[in-house]
């Protein structure tokens, strides 16, 4: 699939560098969102992102900052992480995130991330 | 806590063999997806059910739905090689503020 586009798809940091994840959608969605897929453990819903609005923080820790510009594109800025968010980000898009939406998400490929 | 989950979390198969997996869930549903991830790649959305349908096919792809006994099946018959991949079963309820909800997988490998 290449109608959501991650970069990088691969992403080495240390404990203190800063770095930033993109997400672009090319499917005319209004919703964006956020997941962690670590090995042996079902996806993690982070962020959710409507109409470019916030509607959904799961708990996220602060050292993951989202931002949404626009419909098309999300990242995730990343600041002072940890060895255990060592992890596969998956972004996803969908016409909207909402009440008996009955919408497919559609995924990019994600970006490994590996911290040193 | 785990709204979906799979069963086999592993399988095996030859290629030409049929391959049925299961998920359970907890709470009433809006929908039930199933999505295929092959390894270092996404997840591809491949059949959403909906909670009034029992069941859905799509090519090779049949998928039930048992509200009563809150349990999916995906079937792939004629599995190929290509099918080697993990497969999830995500949930979307109100429970969850709509959101889906995913299982963690059942990895299927499919041996030529």
């Amino acid at each position: 699939e290449t109608g959501v586009t991650q970069t990088p798809r691969h992403l080495v940091m240390g404990m203190t560098n800063k770095k930033s994840l993109k997400c672009e959608q090319h499917l005319g969605h209004n919703a964006m969102y956020w997941y962690k897929q670590s090995a042996k453990k079902p996806l993690e819903l982070m962020f959710v992102y409507n109409f470019k609005e916030q509607t959904e923080n799961n708990s996220v820790p602060s050292r993951f900052s989202p931002e949404c510009p626009n419909s098309s594109h999300l990242f995730l800025h990343l600041h002072t992480l940890q060895p255990e968010d060592s992890a596969l980000y998956l972004c996803a898009s969908s016409h909207f995130a909402g009440s008996d939406s009955n919408q497919p998400q559609h995924f990019g490929d994600g970006t490994r991330l590996s911290i040193l | 806590s785990q709204q979906g989950e799979e069963d086999p979390q592993a399988l095996s198969i030859q290629e030409g063999e049929n391959a049925t997996m299961n998920c359970s869930y907890k709470t009433s549903i809006n929908n039930l997806q199933w999505y295929r991830q092959n390894s270092g790649r996404g997840l591809v959305h491949l059949i959403l059910i909906r909670s009034n349908e029992r069941e859905k096919h799509s090519g090779r792809l049949r998928v039930t739905l048992d509200t009563s006994k809150k349990s999916s099946s995906l079937l792939i018959t004629a599995s190929r090689a290509a099918d080697t991949a993990s497969y999830f079963c995500a949930t979307e309820s109100k429970a969850a503020g709509n959101k889906l909800t995913f299982g963690g997988g059942t990895r299927v490998l499919v041996k030529p």
